[in-house]
Order: structure tokens, then C-alpha cells, then sequence
């Protein structure tokens, strides 16, 4: 089985601009979970999307914000971009039914610059 | 709300030597618990799990152990290799707000190096 694929891997941009990342979960995975790694703050939620509807939201403000489509791949957008928002941005699948015993998977990140 | 701690690093240690990387956790009710491991450069592997006390989670020779009583999951390798070099995340599985589906709570990340 594949396992989750994350697009881009790298991007640079500039303040005030936005960006869109992409997420492909593990093949029957319906939730999709993105978390933001900085060195600063360490690993923090970001949100979760579960059939196409957000579940449940970190505390991040509104710049952040995602959606999830009927095949389970989610993007996730940040706009008015912030040197800050610097950080290597992880998505993660699970079968999204297993409460808390549910397994998240990663993939291999988005590292986004801004410069 | 739910925290996780786990020691400080960098841990360096010489290859074959015993490795233990301490994590403890505050948490309401009955989380799992995760031990991820990141290469340099990558995301966040699965290592181990373990959904209720007393279990053990093991895989390619780590080992923990749910703890209840002490609220401790620590990671544990009998000897471990110069591929072994990485961070190591300490999570539990944590509700949000009493919403379904829940998010992960991490420890700061503990780096180890090995040498040869």
C-alpha cells in the first residue's frame, strides 16, 4: 500500500503571499490530519478533516485554513504569509473511526521558506 | 490539558550500548501512546504504540511499556546501531474538546546519535 504523499516538497515565498500544500492519505484513510514543526514550538495541530468536513481545529489563526475532497486527498492553505509561518508542515492519515486508538501516519513533509 | 514530556537531548551513545529515552504524560481518561521516530530530513515514522495500560508496544528491538501508575512510556533498545541516530517523539492520542476523532500530542523530540 502506498503510504501518504505530501506536494511540495520545498517552496519559497515571500510575505503576504499565500500558499496551497497537498496531501494524499493511505489508500481507505478518511481523516486527514495536518501538523505544523517548527524548532521553536515543536510538532502542533493544526486541524483535522474527516469526510470532507473539518472534525477539529488547533490554535492557529484563520490564515490557516483547509478542505478535503471526496477521495480523502486535502490540501491545506495559508494566506498572508508570515515569516513565522516558516516551518515543516506534516499531513497524516488514519481511518478517521478508531477514536482514541486510532494510528496517524505521516508523510514526508512540506518544508516551506518565507522569506 | 494533556501534556507530554520526555528528556532532553542529545542522547550520544557508543553502537551495541543501552539506549532509554524517558517520557512521562499527563492525560484525562485512556490515550495511546506513540513512540514516532524522524530521520534527518523526513517525516515522522511509526515506531511502537500502545492503547492501554500495561501494554507493550515493540519493533525492530525497541520496546515500551504503558505505565499507568507512573504515567511513563519509556523507550528502550538493548543495543542499538549507528542507523538508530535520529529524533524520537513521544505522543499521545488526545480528544479535542470532546469532539470524535482526536489529535496527537507530542513531547519535544529527544536526539540521539550514535557513534561507531
Amino acid at each position: 500500500k502506498a503510504g501518504v504523499t505530501q506536494t511540495p516538497r520545498y517552496l519559497i515565498k515571500t510575505r503576504g503571499q499565500q500558499v496551497t500544500l497537498s496531501c494524499s492519505p493511505i489508500s481507505g484513510h478518511r481523516s486527514v490530519s495536518w501538523y505544523q514543526q517548527t524548532p521553536g514550538q515543536g510538532l502542533q495541530f493544526l486541524f483535522e478533516y474527516f469526510s470532507e468536513t473539518q472534525r477539529n481545529k488547533g490554535n492557529f489563526p484563520g490564515r490557516f485554513s483547509g478542505r478535503q475532497f471526496s477521495n480523502s486527498r486535502s490540501e491545506m492553505n495559508v494566506s498572508t504569509l508570515e515569516l513565522g509561518d516558516s516551518a515543516l508542515y506534516l499531513c497524516a492519515s488514519s481511518l478517521g473511526d478508531r477514536g482514541l486508538q486510532e494510528t496517524q501516519y505521516f508523510g514526508p513533509g512540506t518544508r516551506l521558506l518565507v522569506l | 490539558g494533556n501534556s507530554v514530556t520526555q528528556m532532553e537531548g542529545p542522547v550520544t551513545l557508543s553502537e551495541e550500548a543501552f539506549l532509554t529515552i524517558n517520557c512521562t504524560y499527563t492525560a484525562t481518561g485512556y490515550p495511546s501512546l506513540f513512540w514516532y521516530v524522524q530521520y534527518p530530513g523526513e517525516g515522522l515514522q511509526l515506531l511502537l504504540k500502545a492503547t492501554k495500560a500495561d501494554d507493550k508496544g515493540s519493533n525492530k528491538g525497541f520496546e515500551a511499556t504503558y505505565r499507568k501508575e507512573t504515567t511513563s512510556f519509556h523507550l528502550e533498545k538493548g543495543s542499538v546501531q549507528v542507523s538508530d541516530s535520529a529524533v524520537y517523539f513521544c505522543a499521545l492520542s488526545d480528544q479535542v474538546s470532546g469532539a470524535a476523532g482526536n489529535k496527537l500530542t507530542f513531547g519535544g523530540g529527544t536526539r540521539v546519535l550514535v557513534k561507531p
